[in-house]
């Protein structure tokens, strides 16, 4: 099946400072979404990326499919931003999506 | 909309009874998934239905599991007999269309002792 890697696994900042979390896949999909899950455990939309280039407030992301992988943008990180980010792909060929392991995001005052 | 409505918000139950856990999708969706999350193996998706129907139910663990969508508005995932290593957060999502954006349910946490 699809693997999905996401780095860095863990990151600290300080809040106000800006962060890039990165998802690659291994194969071609029809489908890529970014979450952030909050420390009551919700899973929270950020994006439905599958090409090009979102922005919504503070968060941005790019998907370059050709390439397999997607990123994600943090500015001006908020305490209320830390929390585990997961990315989630369709694969090509099936309507199931598979996780990646997170990046676990920690924003200090 | 109400969102994704799961129930119960969380379940304790004793290793060897049945656990019933509901979803109720968020209406005019046809795609319902179930996942399991667990620190050892993270996000894993256990099955899911398009239009009603199971279309890959793979990912279901065992055959003490078992999952239904008897109409559009609900699901169940079943577990019968539960043990410990049952314990997990249980999510249910939707969506419009087979491949599209995905919105959970606040999950289950199921604790089997």
């Amino acid at each position: 099946g699809i693997q999905v890697e996401q780095s860095p696994p863990d990151l600290i900042l300080q809040e106000g400072a800006n962060s890039t979390l990165r998802c690659n896949f291994s194969d071609s999909v029809n489908n890529l979404q970014w979450f952030h899950q909050n420390p009551w455990g919700q899973l929270i939309n950020l994006f439905y990326i599958p090409s090009g280039t979102k922005q919504n407030g503070r968060l941005s992301a790019t998907t370059v499919a050709t390439e397999r992988y997607s990123l994600l943008y943090i500015s001006s990180s908020q305490t209320t931003d830390s929390g585990v980010y997961f990315c989630a792909v369709e694969p090509g060929n099936a309507g199931k999506s598979t996780f990646g392991d997170g990046t676990t995001l920690t924003v200090k005052p | 909309d109400a969102g994704v409505i799961q129930s119960p918000r969380h379940e304790v139950t004793e290793m060897g009874q049945e656990v019933t856990l509901r979803c109720k999708p968020i209406s005019g969706h046809n795609s319902l998934f179930w996942y399991r999350q667990t620190m050892m193996r993270g996000l894993e998706l256990l099955i899911y239905f398009n239009n009603n129907v199971p279309i890959d139910d793979s990912g279901m663990p065992e055959d003490r599991f078992s999952a239904k969508m008897p109409n559009a508005s609900f699901s169940t995932l079943k577990i019968q007999p539960s043990e410990p290593r049952d314990s997990a957060v249980y999510f249910c999502a939707s969506t419009q269309q087979a491949y599209g954006e995905q919105y959970f349910g606040p999950g289950t946490r199921l604790t089997v002792t």
